[in-house]
């Protein structure tokens, strides 16, 4: 068992729509939590992060952390055209020096 | 925000050669770097933790003779794939960290060995 779990699509749904992406993950020892979008052919570009439990807004996207279910997930509200693109969430712990344990990626499709 | 800028984005260049790529944190000191590959249509794969001055971490199953890095400078990591062959085309990230959460990746070298 992969210790973060991601769906990797694709993903697919209409401009506008709200979009819900999602990871699990086995490690309880995870503290930070983030959000990465990557186009094709360029790096990752960090969205969010989340310290522990909680929700963080930051304008069309809210991220949500469960710990206690060991589940993390990402909403788009709005979505857009641009918003087309691979999501990667990657979590990390202080005694693993927080070294980063990614998801395979959710590849998104937003259709005009 | 912090940036790192990655050269070259794209190279070519024929088997049994070597090609370096350079990393650098434009804005704040870096003392770990860490450079991934991802094949396509997959995650990223840490292949190594970069620590300035001294040696690089390497993960189970990567070629620390093949994948040279070196961290000279809190600025810059290079990595060096060594007699490339085909199967070392990828694309290759580096990424450079702040703090605990703070990770900002360059843009990425796409790798083609012919």
């Amino acid at each position: 068992q992969k210790e973060v779990e991601q769906d990797p699509g694709p993903l697919s749904v209409p401009e506008g729509a709200i979009v819900s992406l999602n990871c699990t993950y086995s490690n309880s020892a995870f503290q930070y939590f983030m959000w990465y979008r990557q186009y094709s052919r360029k790096g990752p570009e960090l969205l969010m992060y989340t310290y522990s439990s909680g929700n963080k807004e930051d304008g069309r996207f809210t991220a949500q952390v469960d710990k206690s279910s060991k589940y993390i997930s990402l909403f788009i509200r709005d979505s857009q055209p641009s918003d087309s693109a691979t999501y990667l969430c990657a979590m990390s712990a202080r005694a693993s020096n927080y070294q980063l344990i990614w998801g395979a990626g959710t590849k998104l499709i937003i259709k005009p | 925000g912090a940036v790192v800028s990655q050269h070259p984005s794209r190279v070519i260049c024929k088997s049994g050669t070597s090609v370096k790529i350079e990393c650098r944190s434009l804005d704040f000191q870096a003392t770990t770097m860490f450079w991934y590959r991802q094949f396509p249509k997959q995650s990223l794969m840490l292949m190594a933790t970069s620590n300035e001055g001294s040696k690089a971490t390497y993960e189970q199953g990567v070629e620390k003779d093949k994948f040279l890095i070196n961290h000279a400078s809190l600025t810059l990591s290079t990595l060096t794939v060594t007699s490339a062959h085909p199967e070392d085309s990828s694309f290759y990230i580096c990424s450079a960290s702040e703090g605990a959460a703070g990770y900002t990746f360059g843009s990425g070298t796409r790798l083609t060995v012919v």
